[in-house]
């Protein structure tokens, strides 16, 4: 149990244009969803937290207008880099959590990589 | 507030070598502990997980003790194959989270024949 899949693994896009990253639970719904972020060779730091059916509540530092998270269904979350710059080249990855069903957030997806040319 | 620290890599061993990699961590109340593994170009996999104290988290031959006296999590492995070659993240949840997860900052280990 607790699958959950992230789509696309791999993406490169232009300078000033749009990439959305899908994250879904496949086996159970997702009341959250974590985006988490990694450099190379650095560990993972938390982006923003996204609740089903709410706004999402980023973490420090990280800008709400530029990395925009939608969570509206209980077994979809997107993460969308608007405007993207080389600067945004990284790994992205998501876990899923359902605290009352007993998932904690502890299954990630598989990742995707951007690369902003 | 609430931290993990990580032993720097990368770590070096040759096959059948025993592995340990340093884990500890700093939070209030009582965190879950959890090792993930990162192989090459792919995401995280959860290794193993313990809740609490003196439980001891185990699969594929890896194992962890959560020590709430040492504030420690340390993995070990008594005889690594190359194919443990990866990068090894330490984390910890928080108790009273939702599922957020503090990471280590991770440690390479690489395996020779």
């Amino acid at each position: 149990g607790a699958v959950v899949s992230q789509h696309p693994s791999r993406v490169i896009c232009k300078s000033g244009t749009s990439v959305k990253i899908e994250c879904r639970s496949l086996d159970f719904q997702a009341t959250t969803m974590f985006w988490y972020r990694q450099f190379p060779k650095q560990s993972l730091m938390l982006m923003a937290t996204s609740n089903e059916g709410s706004k999402a509540t980023y973490e420090q530092g990280v800008e709400k207008d530029k990395f925009l998270i939608n969570h509206a269904s209980l077994t979809l979350s997107t993460l969308t880099v608007t405007s993207a710059h080389p600067e945004d080249s990284s790994f992205y990855i998501c876990s899923a959590s359902n605290p009352k069903t007993g998932n904690y957030g502890y299954t990630f997806g598989s990742g995707t990589r951007l690369t902003v040319v | 507030g609430d931290s993990v620290t990580q032993m720097e890599g990368p770590v070096t061993l040759s096959e059948e070598a025993f592995l340990t990699i340093n884990c500890t961590y700093t939070a209030t109340g009582y965190p879950s502990l959890f090792w993930y593994v990162q192989y090459p170009g792919e995401g995280l996999q959860l290794l193993l997980k313990a809740t609490k104290a003196d439980d001891k988290g185990s699969n594929k031959g890896f194992e962890a003790t959560y020590r709430k006296e040492t504030t420690s999590f340390h993995l070990e492995k008594g005889s690594v194959q190359v194919s443990d070659s990866a990068v090894y993240f330490c984390a910890l949840h928080g108790s009273g989270n939702t599922g957020k997860l503090i990471f280590g900052q991770g440690t390479t280990l690489q395996v020779k024949p």
